[in-house]
């Protein structure tokens, strides 16, 4: 079983509509987890971060968490074209990041 | 307020070469990291250094990598004899200081390594 799991897509969505990505992880003891945006050729960007249950909002972005079910999700709301990239969720444990391998995401104009 | 910056951005090496690869964190951060990413494969963990000491090198394959982060300068990559296997995008990111398990980690533009 992979430690961090993502539906590698692509995954095609319509702009304006909302964006939802998911993550799966392993490691109970995870205690903060993270969203992260790489274009193509790019380097990750830190988009989100969470550490509780529940949700978070970021401008169009809510990051949702739930440890029990060991699960994290990504909301792009109003998605625009310039949302078009790989996402990647990362979960921390011992100081260093796990990486799923990313979900391609496409917005439709 | 410079980001985590990382040189060179490309670097050829033919096979048997050496390949030195240098990261500077961003400014108030000491803490590095150093992830590889493989053609069409996720990012992987090799190695989490502060000032003059490795933390975790956990990720670093047993024979040729090294790192280092001396108490003046960048922190460096080390690839001796070089393979083809080796030909990825190796990025180096940081974080601060303070509230250690909720830190966050901020990436660099990496270095994309071919080799020949």
């Amino acid at each position: 079983q992979k430690e961090v799991e993502q539906n590698s897509g692509p995954l095609s969505v319509p702009e304006g509509a909302i964006a939802s990505l998911n993550c799966t992880y392993s490691d109970r003891v995870s205690q903060s987890f993270f969203w992260y945006r790489q274009y193509s050729g790019k380097s990750p960007e830190l988009i989100m971060s969470i550490y509780s249950n529940g949700d978070k909002e970021d401008g169009r972005f809510t990051a949702q968490l739930n440890k029990a079910s060991q699960y994290v999700s990504l909301l792009i709301r109003d998605s625009q074209p310039s949302d078009s990239a790989t996402y990647l969720c990362a979960v921390k444990g011992n100081e260093k990041l796990t990486f799923g391998t990313g979900t391609r995401l496409t917005i439709i104009p | 307020n410079a980001g985590v910056m990382q040189n060179p951005r490309h670097l050829v090496r033919r096979r048997g070469q050496e390949a030195r690869l240098r990261c500077s964190p961003m400014k108030g951060h000491s803490h590095v990291y150093w992830y590889r990413q493989l053609p069409e494969e996720g990012l992987k963990f090799m190695v989490y250094l502060q000032k003059e000491n490795i933390i975790d090198e956990s990720g670093m394959p047993k024979e040729r990598f090294s790192a280092e982060f001396p108490k003046e300068g960048p922190s460096i990559l080390r690839i001796q004899q070089v393979v083809r296997g080796d030909s990825a995008a190796y990025f180096c990111a940081s974080s601060p200081t303070d509230r250690l398990t909720y830190n966050e980690q901020f990436f660099g533009p990496g270095t994309r390594l071919t080799v020949l």
